[in-house]
């Protein structure tokens, strides 16, 4: 059981290059989250989802997209990365009654 | 204003000491409670949930005050392993969200 992970575990890109952040959850979780996390703002939730097939936006989802195709994986992309996107990305996951499990996060640094 | 606000600290303590930590929120529909933990570059895990009759686990004590909306997470015998950020968190119906505060870093010092 290896709960929520997530690849690439870091990354570089340069200004207007485009990537997808991968999601993997095995608990069976309906809902899931992207988050990114910057010095002094906390987590900021990007976009979730409730269930296969649907999305939804949340605090700051301007320039990015995501996908849930299956129920198990959740992606998140980048367009056209800026350097205002350079983050700590956070996916986490959650049944209907419990609280959020986090996966190890993805380092994202665009120059 | 934050919709969880905390004060970010650092809070710097000796080995053994007790602390608090307070977080107050603006929802007052809000629902659900929790404290997280964060170790320096790692993913927020969770440590606790808050119950209106307040809970216990070991060293740690949380309470909930739903008429001056706020909770805490009481750290007794404070250990070098307790240094981590606390993050506090409320979960709303009414937006089906948890919101996260910025978190209070803790270091406990020998």
């Amino acid at each position: 059981n290896a709960g929520v992970t997530q690849t690439p575990k870091f990354r570089v890109l340069k200004t207007g290059q485009s990537m997808t952040l991968l999601c993997a959850q095995d608990m069976n979780h309906e809902y899931m989250y992207w988050y990114r996390q910057d010095p002094g703002m906390g987590l900021r939730l990007i976009h979730y989802s409730v269930g296969e097939g649907t999305t939804a936006k949340g605090e700051v989802p301007d320039g990015y997209n995501v996908s849930r195709l299956k129920k198990q994986n959740f992606l998140l992309g980048l367009e056209s990365a800026a350097p205002s996107q350079t983050s700590v990305y956070f996916c986490a996951s959650r049944t209907k009654k419990e609280t959020q499990y986090f996966g190890p996060g993805t380092r994202l640094l665009v120059l | 204003r934050k919709e969880v606000e905390q004060d970010p600290g650092p809070f710097n303590v000796p080995e053994g000491a007790t602390v608090a930590f307070n977080c107050t929120y603006s929802n007052s529909a809000s629902q659900s409670f929790f404290w997280y933990r964060q170790d320096c570059r790692k993913e927020p895990k969770l440590l606790m949930s808050v119950y209106s009759s307040g809970n216990e686990d070991g060293r740690f004590t949380a309470q909930l005050n739903r008429a001056s909306q706020y909770i805490s997470l009481l750290i007794r015998d404070s250990k070098l392993s307790d240094s981590a950020t606390y993050l506090c968190v409320v979960y709303s119906s009414n937006t089906g969200k948890l919101i996260f505060g910025q978190g209070t870093t803790l270091q406990v010092k020998p």
